[in-house]
């Protein structure tokens, strides 16, 4: 069965720092990763996928993830961090994949993210 | 926006008592999947339903259920409520549903109290 885990649930850093969120997963077959962000009382919004093309991947708000076959990671992080970056982060992998029937997302616990100004 | 709309924001109920929340998918996405979000549990798939059909099975309990009706709206019924069924109650679509190719596009969610 897939997993994913997330190190660490709370990750404070200060503005303009390196933003640096850790994801393993556990898979049989090659996975299809995400990370996904969530603002208070807002639901889940992509930030970026990864399904085996470019092991680096590019997201939006800045973010970009390297999926690291060796190492079973796909850490997620962003040169310099933002008040407004201030979220949970969740990585998820998609239950089945290569056309697979079943779509759904398995999710780590979750970091919440804090920025101090 | 995500385009994806569920009904109500929020619930509040006794124990014992059954709901049922809505959701509405983007314009054409033909996948709904429902997750359920509590502190203990974390994110966890119910459900997911593909233009009409059960396609999957999570940890959904057994007084729980689903249905996606032919104008593709879901609604996730949930009865005999206990304490521990108070979360928030995701909607995702999707276009397709080979897994992990579509995005999935998640609603607002509805928060669940049981009192």
């Amino acid at each position: 069965a897939q997993s994913v885990t997330q190190l660490g649930s709370h990750v404070s850093v200060s503005e303009g720092a390196l933003v640096l969120l850790r994801c393993n997963y556990s898979s049989s077959v090659p996975p299809y990763l995400f990370w996904y962000v969530q603002y208070p009382n807002q639901g889940l919004q992509l930030l970026l996928k990864y399904t085996s093309a470019a092991t680096l991947v590019k997201g939006i708000n800045g973010f970009e993830a390297e999926f690291k076959k060796s190492e079973t990671s796909f850490h997620l992080t962003k040169p310099s961090a933002h008040m407004s970056d201030a979220a949970e982060y969740f990585c998820a992998v998609s239950e089945g994949n290569y056309g697979g029937s079943q779509g759904n997302l398995i999710f780590g616990k979750g970091t919440k993210l804090s920025v101090k100004p | 926006d995500s385009g994806v709309t569920q009904t109500p924001k929020h619930l509040i109920t006794a124990t014992g008592q059954r709901v049922t929340l809505r959701c509405s998918p983007r314009s054409g996405d033909l996948s709904v999947y429902w997750y359920q979000q509590s502190l203990d549990q974390g994110l966890q798939f119910l459900i997911q339903y593909y233009n009409g059909e059960e396609r999957a099975k999570g940890n959904i309990l057994e007084r729980f259920s689903a249905q996606q009706f032919p104008d593709l709206h879901s609604e996730l019924n949930l009865s005999s409520l206990e304490l521990g069924d108070s979360a928030l109650y995701f909607c995702a679509s999707s276009s397709g549903l080979a897994g992990g190719l579509y995005e999935q596009f998640f609603g607002p969610g509805t928060r669940l109290t049981v009192l």
